[in-house]
């Protein structure tokens, strides 16, 4: 299930279950979104990204879905495997944006 | 092989010490940005550079300078005027701010003070 903790939300899945991981974004403007995974100590790493004019985006296990009606993007796993557990954080940025901003993460722990 | 390389990847700083992060990147970006994280916490934007002699401060730059003489450098250096610098510092970079391109991070500096 899915609980916030002191920090960041953490959501815990059985190994070979899905997992989906969500995100409220702030600017109706931003028309691009990205999906990082942190694992502890390393930098973020680039998972599958979506432009607005698009509402899917599939790559290998993982889908985004963006609903740009209610500002939520979201993130599925296939079949998680121990590998995955990580955080994983949303961005957004526009055209007219200066920087990209991100959402505050979530801590995905993947139970055997 | 391109990417971004931060420098050190550990960091001791005695309290009243200015130190510096390095970052470069080979990949002939044009934005750079610094980020700071803590502990279980998402990131926060320090200072960014849209082109060569040219950054912005972000959501929390007192304490911070940075400077953008070359374009493949865009080194922090950490005040004594930043009251809690322990944290983690991550950089990165995008070919140009506005592109919907995605930014890519360098392994990051953790910093403690001592």
């Amino acid at each position: 299930g899915e609980s916030v903790g002191l920090h960041l939300p953490t959501l815990s899945v059985q190994e070979g279950d899905n997992s989906i991981i969500n995100c409220a974004y702030s600017n109706s403007a931003s028309d691009y979104f990205i999906w990082y995974k942190q694992e502890s100590g390393k930098g973020p790493q680039f998972i599958i990204d979506i432009r607005s004019n698009m509402d899917k985006r599939q790559g290998q296990r993982v889908t985004v879905l963006l609903n740009k009606t209610v500002k939520h993007l979201s993130l599925q796993i296939a079949a998680t495997q121990p590998g995955d557990s990580a955080v994983y954080f949303c961005a957004e940025t526009s055209n007219y944006g200066q920087n990209f901003v991100f959402g505050p993460g979530t801590r995905l722990s993947v139970l055997p | 092989d391109g990417g971004i390389t931060q420098s050190p990847k550990y960091l001791f700083r005695k309290e009243g010490q200015n130190v510096t992060l390095s970052c470069e990147q080979n990949l002939n970006h044009d934005a750079m940005y610094w980020y700071r994280q803590d502990p279980g916490q998402g990131l926060r934007l320090i200072y960014y550079s849209q082109i060569v002699n040219d950054f912005q401060k972000g959501d929390i730059a007192e304490g911070y300078s940075v400077s953008r003489e070359k374009k493949e450098s865009f080194p922090l250096t950490v005040t004594s005027a930043q009251k809690n610098p322990t944290a983690f510092y991550l950089c990165a970079s995008s070919i140009s701010p506005g592109a919907n391109t995605e930014a890519f991070f360098g392994q990051g500096t953790r910093l403690t003070v001592v």
